[in-house]
């Protein structure tokens, strides 16, 4: 079975700091792995994803994360903070041949001025 | 592309009621996911198509829930008779595959059931 762990509901940052969300995974076969970004009444879109090769992973708007076998991490991080970021964030595991996405609870992310 | 379409964006109704919410995917796409978003329980996969055909409905909260894919541009979530407990956003989503393929959701539909 499959699970996603987003530690912090809620993370607070000043525009300009760095952002870090985390997000740990259980999975028995080798995972892919999402971020997705939900603004406000929209949907869900996706920021980034790992499927196999590079571990760190480059997505839009200058986010990106890195994965971690040893520590089952796919944490998701920013240099610097804009106040556009704000948003919840959702980490995801899926896995070859499977249609299941399992959704982290997410992690609302607040910029601070 | 016009993305996935949903609609209608926003649906109050009265307990009782039946209330029909619609989905269309993008084009060329052959999976397509329902899901449910409440505060309470996060993200929650409802029922899940491919090729039309629906694969997986065990997460379709009971009898009063049924939904539909008559072909490959439109998909409706019915709920009748409605609850309040049913107030929650409603997401359509659609993969080209599965497994590492991203899932575009569409914009959801709020739904409140009074």
């Amino acid at each position: 079975a499959q699970s996603v762990t987003q530690l912090g509901s809620h993370v607070s940052v000043s525009e300009g700091a760095l952002v870090l969300l985390r997000c740990n995974y259980s999975s028995s076969v080798p995972p892919y792995l999402f971020w997705y970004v939900q603004y406000p009444n929209q949907g869900l879109q996706l920021l980034l994803k790992y499927t196999t090769g590079a571990t760190l992973v480059k997505g839009i708007n200058g986010f990106e994360a890195e994965f971690k076998k040893s520590e089952t991490s796919f944490h998701l991080t920013k240099p610097s903070a804009h106040m556009s970021d704000a948003a919840e964030y959702f980490c995801a595991v899926s896995s070859p041949g499977t249609y299941k996405y399992i959704f982290g609870t997410g992690t609302r992310l607040k910029v601070l001025a | 592309d016009a993305g996935v379409i949903q609609s209608p964006r926003h649906e109050v109704t009265e307990m009782g009621q039946e209330v029909t919410l619609r989905c269309k995917p993008i084009s060329g796409h052959n999976s397509l996911f329902w899901y449910r978003q409440t505060m309470m329980r996060g993200l929650e996969l409802l029922i899940y198509f491919n090729n039309n055909v629906p694969i997986d409905d065990s997460g379709m909260p009971e009898d009063r829930f049924s939904a539909k894919m008559p072909n490959a541009s439109f998909s409706t979530l019915k709920i009748q008779p409605s609850e309040p407990r049913d107030s929650a956003v409603y997401f359509c989503a659609s993969t080209l595959g599965i497994g590492a393929d991203t899932q575009y959701f569409g914009p959801g539909t709020r739904l409140t059931v009074l």
